[in-house]
């Protein structure tokens, strides 16, 4: 079992640019979610999807960030134009269905580390 | 407007002895609870979970107590080992109300000093 992927671990950008994350959850996995941890606000959740469908994007900051899940094994985190105040580590979590529909333990990848000078 | 409170950003124990980690919540539609644990550079893992029918739930060296009237949880672990030092993520979820949502507290970094 590889666990969630994600990629990259680390990135270095400059205020502005363009910036994506990647994940890939655990095969058979059909919930997806998507954290950011910073010092002051701790872990949060921006958005998660359900058999590829966004369900709750109330945590997304801001339309400079998007999320998609074009399939069961892939989604991307996308900020652009990016920040400063975006620098945090942003975290992948997938899990199984659970009773009636209601999932169970969230299983999270290494995380990637952005940095925007 | 913080829904899970971790109120001690930091506990140092020493080995052999007993960690207490605390936590509490605002939200009487939480139902499910979890703790969760990360090692630097690594993703949060499950450690032990309570539905909120339950008062205690135990997994060897670890111990979950709720108290649904106070809204407060804790987690337990005895003994405490060096290898147990790691941030602990207390983490709530409506689950009954068919959310997958976890809203998470900020953490409790403990050091379980040799």
């Amino acid at each position: 079992d590889a666990g969630v992927i994600q990629s990259p671990r680390h990135e270095v950008t400059e205020m502005g640019q363009e910036v994506t994350l990647r994940c890939k959850p655990i095969s058979g996995h059909n919930s997806l979610f998507w954290y950011r941890q910073t010092m002051m606000r701790g872990l949060e959740l921006l958005i998660y999807f359900n058999n590829n469908v966004p369900i709750d994007d109330s945590g997304m900051p801001e339309d400079r960030f998007s999320a998609k899940m074009p399939n069961a094994s892939f989604s991307t985190l996308k900020i652009q134009p990016s920040e400063p105040r975006d620098s945090a580590v942003y975290f992948c979590a997938s899990s199984l269905p659970g009773l009636a529909g209601r999932t169970d333990t969230q299983y999270f990848g290494p995380g990637t580390r952005l940095t925007v000078l | 407007d913080q829904q899970v409170k971790q109120n001690s950003p930091s506990l140092s124990v020493q080995e052999g002895r007993i960690s207490i980690l605390n936590c509490d919540y605002t939200n009487s539609m939480f139902d499910y609870f979890l703790w969760y644990k990360k090692y630097p550079a690594e993703g949060p893992t499950f450690l032990i979970s309570i539905s909120s029918i339950k008062d205690k739930n135990e997994d060897g060296r670890f111990t979950v107590f709720l108290n649904k009237s106070a809204k407060h949880l804790s987690l337990h672990i005895v003994p405490s080992q060096p290898g147990d030092s790691a941030v602990y993520f207390c983490a709530a979820s409506p689950r009954l109300g068919g959310s997958e949502k976890l809203v998470f507290g900020k953490g409790t970094k403990l050091t379980v000093n040799p």
